[in-house]
């Protein structure tokens, strides 16, 4: 079983949508939680970071961790054509969430339509 | 803008040639990692190093080798290329010491191997 599932998509969804992106996990030492956004032909960069459980809000992004539930989610509020990309999220036993101490999901590829 | 660049974008090669992917960094970051993605599946750390004269191994098993003789220079060989080979490549590098200092990522080396 690996230890990190995320739904592949893709996913498509009119402009204006509110987009919800999910992971759930099965090692319960995860503490450390990220979002990755990837856009075509290029690297990922990290787009949210949070610690334990709770939500964090970035502009349209609101990152969700419910650590009873193992279960993440990333949120996008009036979603954009410039939202189209892959969303990998990933996380950390560690304070040092390092590349080599994190473990990523498949990544959900998300279009949105004009 | 990114710092950390890949060469080259893609390369098609035949079965048996020795190939070198280049990545370099101008962030002066001393841990450098390889990860390899294919579509559908997770990032998977193949190498990783952090500083000069050190590499390790990541959780993938991989054929290939890295080095690491100047900072900002991590490259990756592989002695005789195969159709297994066949992926994409990404290159990143983190800050050392900054327990929060998130992945940055190169555009990634598209290898096919025929």
């Amino acid at each position: 079983q690996k230890e990190v599932e995320q739904d592949p998509g893709p996913l498509s969804v009119p402009e204006g949508a509110i987009v919800s992106l999910n992971c759930t996990y099965s090692n319960s030492a995860f503490q450390y939680f990220m979002w990755y956004r990837q856009y075509s032909r290029k690297g990922p960069e990290l787009l949210m970071y949070t610690y334990s459980s709770g939500n964090k809000e970035d502009g349209r992004f609101t990152a969700q961790v419910d650590k009873s539930s193992k279960y993440i989610s990333l949120f996008i509020r009036d979603s954009q054509p410039s939202d189209s990309a892959t969303y990998l999220c990933a996380m950390s036993t560690s304070r040092e969430t390092s590349g080599s101490r994190l473990t990523f999901g498949e990544g959900t590829q998300l279009t949105v339509n004009p | 803008e990114a710092d950390i660049y890949q060469t080259p974008r893609y390369l098609v090669i035949g079965t048996g040639k020795k190939i070198t992917l280049e990545c370099s960094q101008t962030m002066g970051h001393d841990k450098m990692y390889w990860y390899q993605q294919d579509p559908g599946m997770e990032l998977h750390l193949i190498h990783y190093s952090y500083g000069v004269n050190s590499t390790e191994k990541g959780d993938l098993s991989s054929e290939s080798t890295v080095s690491r003789i100047r900072t900002e220079h991590f490259p990756l060989t592989l002695e005789s290329a195969r159709p297994s080979h066949t992926s994409q490549y990404l290159c990143a590098s983190s800050e050392y010491g900054n327990y929060n200092s998130p992945l940055h990522f190169g555009n990634g080396t598209r290898l096919t191997v025929t």
